[in-house]
């Protein structure tokens, strides 16, 4: 398995301003996401965060809103961009790849965010 | 496009009641089935990866088992602390994951 840290665990932020999270996994990871859970949701994917270049984003996501950086095979940070209530969210970090042993994707504990 | 889909949306069962959660699936070129756990305000915790039909695995309560359109979950005995959102996710050939709505478990003593 892995030990995937988030931080912060929880901010309050004014809207307007933004955000960096970030994830620090305790091995090398060939793949880290970057998800984003409303409450009482399943989970949604933001980006694939990919070391060396840029992000690889889904549909209604955009990096000027959710700039994501992977400066090496351990860590990511995810920005929440001039934020808005409606980015009230929990966003999370995961991590995959063969060191873990199988294609099991693993999880940090969660940003809590809201925007007020 | 790839659909991963849990049913019942939330279950409620007595402490002892045996129940199953089902995950059925669409998903181009399957690579691993994955169940997770979500306590609130916590990130989803790895349970079990199934890579095949007919593959089960184990652990403590709870068994899961996969075909080739659907995994359940099977919660034996279920006690109060098995209380949470179980998360079902299907990685394709590509390797993107795809998670279902997850189903809310209230064990009641």
């Amino acid at each position: 398995s892995a030990v995937i840290s988030q931080k912060p665990s929880r901010d309050i932020c004014q809207r307007g301003t933004s955000l960096t999270i970030q994830c620090q996994v305790d091995s090398q990871v060939t793949m880290m996401f970057w998800y984003r859970q409303q409450p009482g949701q399943s989970l949604t994917l933001i980006a694939t965060a990919n070391q060396g270049s840029e992000a690889t984003y889904e549909s209604g996501f955009v990096i000027d809103k959710f700039p994501i950086s992977r400066p090496n095979l351990t860590f990511s940070t995810l920005t929440v961009s001039n934020m808005s209530p409606e980015d009230s969210s929990i966003y999370l970090c995961s991590a995959s790849g063969p060191s873990f042993g199988g294609a099991e994707a693993f999880f940090g504990q969660g940003t809590r965010l809201t925007v007020v | 496009e790839d659909q991963v889909t849990q049913s019942p949306e939330a279950l409620r069962l007595q402490e002892g009641e045996s129940s199953s959660l089902n995950c059925s699936y669409t998903v181009s070129g399957l690579r691993g089935l994955f169940w997770y756990r979500q306590d609130p305000g916590k990130g989803p915790e790895f349970l079990f990866t199934l890579y095949s039909a007919g593959e089960e695995k184990e652990k403590e309560r709870l068994k899961a088992t996969l075909t080739k359109k659907e995994s359940f979950l099977h919660i034996t005995a279920p006690k109060p602390e098995d209380s949470a959102t179980y998360l079902c996710a299907a990685t394709n050939a590509g390797n993107m994951l795809t998670f279902g709505g997850g189903t809310r478990l209230m064990v009641k003593p």
